[in-house]
């Protein structure tokens, strides 16, 4: 069964760095585009990224462009998010979505991660 | 990029009614629109895909329908289950994947 496990998630100063991983199983993971969502506490969904099945394209909400980056390594089945120039409002629960189908552009997410809390505090 | 406007915000009703959600899209989607089901601390679950596909594992009784800038879904007999917050989504025009403001169901 497709499995999502995101780490990384913790309590950061403003302006500081975080790196999140999700680790999937039970799909081919290089065959299919992954996003990363988020959600801050008691509001609604937000998408953050996507990058295509083979780390070639990659697509960023504007909110993040320029701060988040998108990344992938197939070898090791594992889905990356390096957040710099954190600010309050990236405080979220962070979640690792697959790509519905294995296509080249972002449409809609069929398995979710069980989501890893980022916090941006001073 | 496109705005997606779901109502009601929130709604109140009893095991056995039949809810109906909107959601209204600023632009034409072409039924390029996702729903979820999120239940509190948990991840969304996929419900419908093409506006009116249903994911599988996800029980008859929901449905969805529309087309061109408003679609609805339905759960035709609510269930003790199906208590949670529903979001729509837009994939028609991306980047950005674009979601309604999240519709809560409460129990009456």
């Amino acid at each position: 069964q497709v499995q999502l496990v995101e780490s990384g998630g913790g309590v950061v100063q403003p302006g500081g760095s975080l790196r999140l991983s999700c680790s999937a199983s039970g799909f081919t993971f290089s065959s299919y585009g992954m996003h990363w969502v988020r959600q801050a506490p008691g509001k609604g969904l937000e998408w953050v990224a996507f990058i295509q099945y083979d780390g070639s394209n990659k697509y960023y909400a504007d909110s993040v462009k320029g701060r988040f980056t998108i990344s992938r390594d197939n070898s090791k089945n594992t889905l990356y998010l390096q957040m710099n120039s954190l600010r309050a409002e990236d405080t979220a629960v962070y979640y690792c979505a697959k790509e519905r189908t294995p296509v080249t552009t972002p449409y809609y997410f069929d398995y979710w991660g069980q989501g890893t809390l980022v916090t941006v505090s001073s | 990029d496109i705005q997606m406007t779901q109502s009601p915000s929130s709604l109140s009703a009893s095991v056995g009614d039949r809810v109906t959600i909107t959601c209204r899209a600023s632009q034409g989607i072409s039924n390029s629109l996702a729903w979820y089901q999120q239940k509190p601390g948990k991840a969304p679950k996929l419900l419908l895909y093409a506006a009116s596909r249903l994911e599988s594992g996800v029980p008859s009784r929901f449905s969805g329908s529309g087309s061109g800038t408003d679609y609805t879904l339905t759960i035709s007999s609510l269930q003790p289950e199906d208590f949670a917050t529903y979001y729509c989504q837009q994939y028609y025009t991306t980047p950005p994947l674009t979601f309604g403001g999240g519709t809560k169901v409460e129990i009456k």
